[in-house]
C-alpha cells in the first residue's frame, strides 16, 4: 500500500530532551515536507526537501532540523524541545511540484 | 501577497441538502489549486488538483470548479460520512510552497 509512515503517533516529552520523529514513504516521491497544525493557525510548513541532500526552510523552521540522506526518509529533529512546540505534526510527500501530497497519519507531540 | 481565504468557516447541513464551499485566492501565477479532506486527528487526504480556469473535477458527491479568482467545492446530496474539514491550498509558479486556507468544517446531520 502506498503510504507515508510517521512514528511515533503520540509522544510526551520534557523540555530540552532531544527527540526525532521519523517519516518514511514507499512511493519513490522526490518531494517531502513537514508541517505542524495548531488550532486557529492551520497548516504551517516547517521544512521541505526537493530531493536527496536538498532541504530548505518553510515558514516556521526555528527549533527544528531535518535531513534527507535517503529518498524515502525525512526525519524531523527537535534538538531542545520547548512547550511552544507542542503540536500535531504531519509529514507529506509528492511526486513533485504541481501534484497532490500524500500525508502521514500525524504525530501528536506534547512538551511539558 | 499570495493568500487563500476559505468560507464559510463552518457549514451545517441536513443530509441530502446540497451546498458549496468557497476558496478565494490571490497568487501571482497559479501552478495548481488543491482540495483536501481532513478528518479529526488524521492527516489531510488529497481530493483534487485544478490547474486552469474552467477546469472541473468530480468524485462521488463532490465536484470542484476553478475560476481565475476562486474555487468552489460543490457537494450534492451529502451524507453524514462527508462530514470533515475541507482544506484548500494553492501553489504559485514562482514558489514550491503551498499556501493553505484555514479550512471549512462541514457537518452533515442525519
Amino acid at each position: 500500500e502506498a503510504q507515508v509512515t510517521q512514528n511515533p503517533r503520540y509522544l510526551i516529552t520534557v523540555t530540552g530532551k532531544k527527540l526525532t520523529v521519523t517519516c518514511s514513504q514507499n512511493m519513490n516521491h522526490e518531494y517531502m515536507s513537514w508541517y505542524r497544525q495548531d488550532p486557529g493557525l492551520g497548516l504551517r510548513q516547517i521544512y521541505y526537501s526537493m530531493n536527496v541532500e536538498v532541504t530548505d526552510k518553510g515558514d516556521v523552521p526555528e527549533g527544528y532540523k531535518v535531513s534527507r540522506k535517503e529518498k524515502r526518509n525525512f526525519p524531523l529533529i527537535l534538538e531542545s524541545p520547548s512547550p511552544n512546540q507542542t503540536s500535531l505534526y504531519f509529514c507529506a510527500s509528492s511526486v513533485g511540484t504541481g501534484y497532490g501530497y500524500t500525508f502521514g497519519s500525524g504525530t501528536r507531540l506534547t512538551v511539558v | 501577497e499570495d493568500q487563500v481565504t476559505q468560507s464559510p468557516e463552518a457549514l451545517r447541513l441536513q443530509e441530502g441538502e446540497s451546498s458549496s464551499l468557497n476558496c478565494s485566492y490571490t497568487v501571482s501565477g497559479l501552478r495548481g489549486l488543491f482540495w483536501y479532506r481532513q478528518d479529526p486527528g488524521k492527516g489531510p487526504e488529497f481530493l483534487y488538483t485544478l490547474y486552469s480556469a474552467g477546469e472541473e473535477k468530480e468524485k462521488e458527491r463532490l465536484k470542484a470548479t476553478l475560476t481565475k479568482k476562486e474555487s468552489f467545492l460543490h457537494i450534492t446530496a451529502p451524507k453524514p460520512e462527508d462530514s470533515a474539514t475541507y482544506l484548500c491550498a494553492v501553489q504559485a509558479d514562482s514558489n514550491y510552497q503551498l499556501i493553505w486556507g484555514a479550512g471549512t468544517k462541514l457537518i452533515i446531520k442525519p
